[in-house]
This record gives structure tokens, sequence and C-alpha cells, in this order.
């Protein structure tokens, strides 16, 4: 089983850009969810897909950030217009269901200048 | 503010002796507390729990303790391993098994050879 797959690994743009930040789940499992780490805050969970719908997007900071999950297999988590304070290192997590285990992948590294 | 507290940033233990590695939480609706642990460029990855019926969990070399009363867990590792050089966060959440984590920002373990 290759796990939980993100891309790119590594992001750098500029204030104001759009990012895209992408993941594959493993194949099977029925909950997703997105965490951002920072070093003030740890690891915040961001928002969690259960059956490709989204359950919970309270830790979504705010309007600048949404994410997508168009089927079993692919999530997006987007930010439009990014600032310099989003710059984290953003992971995505799969279980077979909420109650499960919850498998991360590799993380996102974004930076923004 | 911070519900799960990780006071120490870093720790520096020699191999084969005992790494303690302590977390604090706020919230006394917390009964489920997890660790994981974070190898540089991957994700975090799930290593020990303990549920609030309980006082210590043990699992091979690593041992949880959890001190209701005083709101606070600990890791030991015995012996540490310089394998076991990571970073290690706890995690709290109100029900067992539920999704919603949340997490402190980590402790850095480094072990010397």
């Amino acid at each position: 089983d290759a796990g939980v797959i993100q891309s790119p690994r590594h992001e750098v743009t500029e204030m104001g850009q759009e990012v895209t930040l992408r993941c594959k789940p493993i194949s099977g499992h029925n909950s997703l969810f997105w965490y951002r780490q920072t070093m003030m805050r740890g690891l915040e969970l961001l928002i969690y897909f259960n059956n490709n719908v989204p359950i919970d997007d309270s830790g979504m900071p705010e309007d600048r950030f949404s994410a997508k999950m168009p089927n079993a297999s692919f999530s997006t988590l987007k930010i439009q217009p990014s600032e310099p304070r989003d710059s984290a290192v953003y992971f995505c997590a799969s279980s077979l269901n909420e109650y499960n285990e919850q498998f991360f992948g590799p993380g996102t590294r974004l930076t923004v200048l | 503010d911070q519900q799960v507290k990780q006071n120490s940033p870093s720790l520096s233990v020699q191999e084969g002796r005992i790494s303690i590695l302590n977390c604090d939480y706020t919230n006394s609706m917390f009964d489920y507390f997890l660790w994981y642990k974070k190898y540089p460029a991957e994700g975090p990855t799930f290593l020990i729990s303990i549920s609030s019926i309980k006082d210590k969990n043990e699992d091979g070399r690593f041992t949880v303790f959890l001190n209701k009363s005083a709101k606070h867990l600990s890791l030991h590792i015995v012996p540490s391993q310089p394998g076991d050089s990571a970073v290690y966060f706890c995690a709290a959440s109100e029900l067992a098994g539920t999704y919603k984590y949340i997490f402190g920002t980590g402790t850095r373990l480094k072990v010397l050879a």
C-alpha cells in the first residue's frame, strides 16, 4: 500500500497567489482530514470529510481557505489569495472511518513570501 | 489558547537511558489521549494511546502514564534508542475513537549514541 500521497512536497509562492495542495487517501478509507502544523500551534485540524462530504470545517481559518473532495481518491486544499502567515506544513490524513486510526501523508511544506 | 501543552520543545537523552516526554491539558472533558511520533519529511504515526479509565498503558518500550487530577500525561521510553529520535506529539479528544484530536506543539527527542 502506497499510503497517503500528497503533492507537491514543497511549494514556494508569493503573497497573493493561489495555492492548491493535493491529497490521495489510502484506498478504501472513507474519512479524510486536512491538518496544518506550525511551531506555535502544533497540528490543527482544518477540515474533515466523510464519504467525500465535508462534515466539519470549523478549523478552516478564513474564507481564503477552501477544500474539496470530488471523489473517494482525491482531495484538494486551496488558499486564495495566499499570505505569509499561511506558511506551514499541511498534512492530509485518512482513516477507515472517523473512529479508526488516522494515517498521515508526508505533508506539503508551504512558504508564502 | 492551547488546550494541550508540551512545554519542552526539545529533549536530549543518552542511548539506553529513559526518555520522559510530558504533556499537560486544560480541558477536563478530555478522556482519550494519544501520542504520535514524527520523523523528518514524514507524517506523524500513531504510537500509543490511553483512555481516562486507566492510569497506565504499556506497549513494549513505551509506556504512557495519565494523572487525571493533575491533567498531566507522560510518555516513557525505556531504554531509549537512536531510532527513537523524532518529534513526539501529544493529542487529546473528548471521546474515545472520535476524529477530533487536539494536538500539542510537539517535543523533539534526540537520543545520543
